[in-house]
């Protein structure tokens, strides 16, 4: 069990550029989720996959991001378009479908939109 | 008015005190609560959960909840210098799976 890694660690990118970060979730996890988390704040939901299937997404999640899981296996998440109030912390957690209360984080990828 | 309500501190202890971190919620559908810790630029990390009213323990830490009264509350025994983080509450639904979270409570132990 090597733990949830997110990839990139740090992002810098200029407005209106797109970004896209990479989740590995623990290798016998189903679900996988991604969370937003700004400065002071706890982390907000944005989406879940059960396996390859994406089962949920917040009003947040406007439709400048998008979000894969191809493969039940790693997701991705893509920001189009970025603006200065994307920046935050993107968080991925994973867990078993049977015990989701029990989620796991990753270290995140903390975006910066300049 | 948001769901989980947490005072967000800060909250400067000496060590070896017994640390006292609380949590509010609005939603009774709420059957879950966890705790998670969460270091400086390091994603949370979660130290216990409980499933409806109860106490549970582990180790130096218990968790206590109160569904009659929507309070959560998280108790830390002898604490340490390395207990300094923000620890955040959690609470989902039976039929969730997104977790809500309140805004974190900042602690400092002092050595």
């Amino acid at each position: 069990d090597t733990g949830v890694s997110q990839d990139p660690r740090h992002k810098i990118t200029k407005r209106g550029q797109n970004v896209t970060f990479r989740c590995d979730p623990i290798s016998e996890h189903n679900r996988l989720y991604w969370y937003r988390q700004t400065l002071g704040q706890g982390p907000e939901f944005l989406t879940y996959f059960q396996n390859e299937a994406q089962l949920e997404k917040s009003r947040l999640l406007s439709d400048r991001f998008s979000a894969e899981r191809p493969k039940g296996s790693f997701s991705t998440l893509e920001i189009q378009r970025t603006e200065q109030g994307d920046s935050a912390m993107y968080l991925c957690a994973s867990s078993l479908a049977g015990s989701y209360y029990e989620q796991y984080f990753g270290p995140g990828t903390r975006l910066t939109v300049t | 008015q948001k769901e989980v309500e947490q005072d967000p501190g800060p909250l400067s202890v000496p060590e070896g005190a017994i640390v006292s971190l609380n949590c509010t919620y609005s939603n009774s559908a709420f059957q879950y609560f966890m705790w998670y810790r969460q270091y400086s630029r390091k994603g949370p990390e979660l130290l216990m959960y409980t499933y409806s009213s109860g106490n549970k323990e582990d180790g130096r830490f218990t968790a206590q909840v109160d569904k009659s009264s929507k309070y959560i509350s998280l108790f830390i025994r002898d604490s340490q210098p390395s207990d300094s983080a923000t620890y955040l509450c959690a609470t989902a639904g039976t039929s969730g799976s997104r977790l809500t979270f309140g805004e974190g409570t900042q602690l400092t132990v002092n050595p």
